[in-house]
């Protein structure tokens, strides 16, 4: 069955450092692949996907993400963060063989930004 | 666009009682997809409609759960004889209907739901 792992439950980080939030799926063909960011008392909003292509991808507020297939992981990335970044991630699986685009999510990563 | 939109966005109820939840999807939006949340969580989905067809339900989704997508449009997700573990955040989201695996869901705030 397909699977997420966000192995981070929590990660603290200060203003203005790098942040790479981890993320392994289990799947056995190429899946689609998400990162979800949600703020308290908001919906989840898209930050970026991968489908094919370059496996680097640019997504939404400065943030980027890898594919890497040898290691089944899709970290998300980003140089110098924000405090308004401070928020729950969440990776996402989409089997490439549905046909119906339901998702498969990782439990989360909470993101706390020090001053 | 008004974006996708939930009601009420939050309940308290007792156990035993019914709940109905209401997801009004971005205009046009051909798929419709229920998620619940609980703490600490990633959402889990429950149930998909493509117009007004419900084409897959997860085993989630008790026969106290029931959900609806008359016209294509709105959508309601009733659940009855409300237990303590139903309290979650329930979710909708939708998606163009362009492609299922590649479209971007677009989620609503939720719904949070609390059995007393």
């Amino acid at each position: 069955a397909q699977s997420v792992t966000q192995p981070d439950i929590h990660i603290t980080v200060s203003e203005g450092a790098s942040l790479e939030l981890r993320c392994n799926y289990s799947y056995g063909a190429t899946p689609y692949l998400f990162w979800y960011v949600q703020s308290p008392g908001q919906g989840l909003q898209l930050l970026l996907k991968y489908f094919s292509g370059d496996t680097l991808v640019q997504g939404i507020k400065g943030f980027e993400a890898e594919f890497k297939r040898s290691q089944s992981s899709f970290n998300l990335r980003k140089p110098s963060v924000h405090w308004s970044d401070a928020a729950e991630y969440f990776c996402a699986v989409a089997p490439g063989s549905s046909n119906t685009g339901k998702l498969i999510f990782g439990q989360g990563t909470t993101l706390q930004v020090k001053p | 666009d008004t974006g996708v939109s939930q009601d009420p966005r939050h309940k308290i109820t007792k156990r035993g009682q019914n709940v109905t939840f209401r997801c009004d999807p971005i205009s046009e939006h051909n798929r419709l997809y229920w998620y619940r949340q609980t703490l600490g969580q990633g959402p889990e989905f429950l149930t998909y409609f493509q117009n007004e067809a419900q084409l897959e339900k997860s085993r989630l989704l008790s026969d106290r759960f029931s959900a609806e997508r008359p016209k294509g449009s709105f959508s309601t997700l009733e659940i009855q004889r409300t237990e303590q573990g139903d309290s979650a955040m329930y979710l909708c989201a939708s998606s163009p209907g362009t492609s299922a695996s590649t479209d971007t869901q677009y989620f609503g705030p939720g719904t949070r739901l609390t059995v007393l």
